[in-house]
């Protein structure tokens, strides 16, 4: 399985757009890439997914150059309520065993 | 509310003891999950079922720890012979269909083994 690199944290504020960015160089061709959000005392919550180009939904949008040996979650205009722990995680749709690593942990400050 | 739900949401126990989680994953999802998660680390996958069947448990942490889904509806998570090291939150997902394209996570259980 890909292994995933990512900053441990981020900081920002109010209003900004924030972009984290994974590195997974080992990404395999039946490799699909996801983002995780969460909070404290709570489950993790499906962001985002995709395979490659970009990648948008109601709250975030994902970026994947050609290479896919990377991706990046951006988040536009955070509020407070978005500091959480976010995770990339990169595997095969069928293979079930989703590894996460340790995340990024953003704070969003006033 | 019609997420998953997991019992207990915190359980106490001492050394040595057996203890049983229960998930109830989101009605009609066929896939379930359960995973482990410490303090300042991701969640790390131990089991899945696909119905009733479990596909995967070589990643189960020892031969303490079981699951079972036996009518492909609610799962259960015992761990015998608790050890401190046990003590971690303990999460259950569901997701539908036949493929882990969204996994939906319940609030957890936390674990403490005094």
């Amino acid at each position: 399985l890909a292994k995933t690199t990512q900053p441990i944290s981020m900081d920002s504020y109010e209003g900004q757009e924030v972009n984290i960015t994974c590195s997974h160089n080992n990404i395999a061709t039946n490799d699909y890439i996801t983002w995780y959000q969460q909070f404290p005392s709570q489950g993790p919550r499906f962001i985002i997914q995709g395979y490659k180009t970009k990648v948008t939904n109601e709250v975030a949008s994902l970026f994947i150059p050609a290479d896919r040996k990377s991706s990046t979650l951006s988040l536009p205009r955070v509020s407070l309520s978005d500091t959480a722990v976010y995770y990339c995680l990169v595997g095969d749709l069928n293979n079930n065993d989703m590894r996460f690593g340790a995340g990024t942990r953003l704070t969003v400050k006033p | 509310d019609t997420g998953v739900s997991q019992d207990p949401r915190h359980k106490i126990t001492k050394r040595g003891q057996n203890v049983t989680f229960r998930c109830d994953p989101i009605s009609e999802h066929n896939r379930l999950y359960w995973y482990r998660q410490t303090l300042g680390q991701g969640p790390e996958f131990l089991t899945y079922f696909q119905n009733e069947a479990q596909l995967e448990k070589s990643r189960l942490l020892s031969d303490r720890f079981s699951a079972e889904r036996p009518k492909g509806s609610f799962s259960t998570l015992e761990i015998q012979r608790t050890e401190q090291g046990d003590s971690a939150m303990y999460l259950c997902a569901s997701s539908p269909g036949t493929s882990g394209v969204e996994q939906f996570f319940g609030p957890g259980t936390r674990l403490t083994v005094l």
